[in-house]
């Protein structure tokens, strides 16, 4: 769905079924990308990455895609389980300058809350 | 594991006080960060440092500075603490060695949060 005001997309399946959240990135020169996840009162977790070069990535039961054309991002999970329930950032990296020494901007999505009904 | 490590869970200060929020990281990374977090908004960046004593302002540095006097240690001080500065703030490490630049698995690791209450 559409993020409205200040109102997180969501999404809601039940368990066993697979999620896709999806995530558009803002600048075409990014050539990192990570997805992290979000427990209630913890910090972002990471997930998985990918890098410009890849337009496919797999880990143990979630798989991001990356589309360059149309500047999108997508996490896949596979039998998604209630302990996936959480809220699911994607950031994007961009290569900076700063006192003659190249760094890494992260820029964060809104998020998405996917819960998992058992 | 890199293990990012911020001193307080929660925090509650009054308007006009002085806070220091502390994050220690255990894997001598040379990147460290300060984020907040707002519902709708998202994680935005404070600030930065690439080395010690380095620092680099991030897109909302008003009302903040920071201190990295150690490369393990990266502080955020709120000089005059406000209400619209009560949120959610984030610590994390990265070293942008020559593994992060071509490899893979080496996303930013965060710490658990600080969630600070200006009243």
């Amino acid at each position: 769905g559409e993020s409205v005001g200040l109102h997180l997309p969501t999404l809601s399946v039940q368990e066993g079924d697979n999620s896709i959240i999806n995530c558009a990135y803002s600048n075409s020169a990014s050539d990192y990308f990570i997805w992290y996840k979000q427990e209630s009162g913890k910090g972002p977790q990471f997930i998985i990455d990918i890098r410009s070069n890849m337009d496919k990535r797999q880990g143990q039961r979630v798989t991001v895609l990356l589309n360059k054309t149309v500047k999108h991002l997508s996490l896949q999970i596979a039998a998604t389980q209630p302990g996936d329930s959480a809220v699911y950032f994607c950031a994007e990296e961009s290569l900076r300058s700063a006192g003659g020494t190249s760094y890494g901007k992260l820029t964060f999505g809104q998020g998405t809350i996917l819960t998992v009904h058992p | 594991d890199v293990k990012v490590t911020q001193s307080s869970r929660y925090l509650v200060k009054r308007t006009g006080e002085k806070v220091f929020l502390e994050c220690v990281q255990d894997m001598d990374h040379e990147n460290m960060f300060w984020y907040r977090q707002d519902p709708g908004l998202g994680l935005r960046l404070i600030y930065f440092s690439y080395d010690v004593k380095m620092k680099e302002k991030g897109d909302i540095p008003e009302g903040y500075s920071v201190s990295r006097e150690k490369k393990e240690r990266f502080s955020l001080i709120l000089e005059s603490a406000s209400t619209n500065q009560t949120s959610m703030y984030l610590c994390a490490s990265i070293d942008w060695g020559q593994g992060h630049r071509i490899g893979l698995g080496y996303g930013y690791t965060f710490g658990s949060g600080t969630r600070l209450t200006v009243v």
